[in-house]
């Protein structure tokens, strides 16, 4: 079955250690997207890539970076990890963000605790 | 501003119907999501409106009013499983979503 694939599931790391998260899809979607969503909030757009084209959110910190090395997968990278970090990661694509009826698919998430 | 206001919270009861409502305020408007989210898990689509209107599929159902920047979200026969959060999101002018904080719904026997 086609879908987006997120690993680990479960990450744990130290205040300070950088942790990269991945992320793959077999959809084949032009569009890939990281969010962070905290408890009883709205996931938080953190980057998204339209093909190879990188965009960033204004609001999201330096110390997240992300990668796209081809179509299937991409990466959080979180270069120095604080106890705000703690969340879980969302991993979604979309056959193209440019238009309205396109839905976004997503991944299981990864939940990140940070010690 | 951007903004999309739903209920924190709702009960209802197993074969009930409920009503999740949802309003919003974007720059530019490319449509209204729906998405299920179980808890631990990630959200899952569950409808698309971007005509005023009601959208009708099988025991859930979304509506749309452009001039009110209104939604709902109508479930019928409810079932443990719909426990939930369920988060309105809306696609702006950059056909980037904005999300809802999510209305976690409460089923109860």
């Amino acid at each position: 079955d086609a879908m987006v694939i997120q690993n680990p599931r479960y990450q744990v790391t130290q205040f300070g250690k950088p942790v990269t998260l991945s992320c793959s899809q077999t959809l084949n979607h032009n569009v890939m997207y990281w969010y962070q969503q905290k408890s009883s909030q709205a996931p938080k757009l953190l980057f998204h890539y339209y093909d190879k084209d990188f965009n960033n959110e204004a609001d999201t910190p330096d110390n997240f970076q992300s990668r796209r090395p081809n179509t299937s997968f991409c990466f959080l990278d979180i270069r120095s990890p604080g106890l705000g970090d703690a969340a879980m990661y969302l991993c979604a694509t979309s056959r193209d963000g440019g238009t309205g009826a396109n839905e976004q698919f997503f991944g299981p998430g990864t939940r990140l605790t940070v010690l | 501003g951007q903004n999309i206001d739903q209920p924190t919270e709702m009960t209802a009861t197993e074969g009930a119907i409920v009503q999740i409502n949802c309003t919003y305020q974007t720059s530019g408007f490319n449509g209204l999501f729906w998405y299920q989210q179980h808890a631990g898990e990630a959200p899952t689509f569950l409808s698309y409106n971007v005509l005023d209107g009601l959208e009708e599929k099988g025991r859930f159902s979304s509506f749309l009013s452009r001039s009110k920047g209104y939604s709902y979200l109508l479930l019928k026969e409810l079932q443990m499983k719909d426990s939930a959060s369920y988060l309105c999101a809306t696609m702006d002018s950059n056909y980037q979503l904005i999300w809802g904080a999510g209305t976690k719904l409460i089923i109860k026997p």
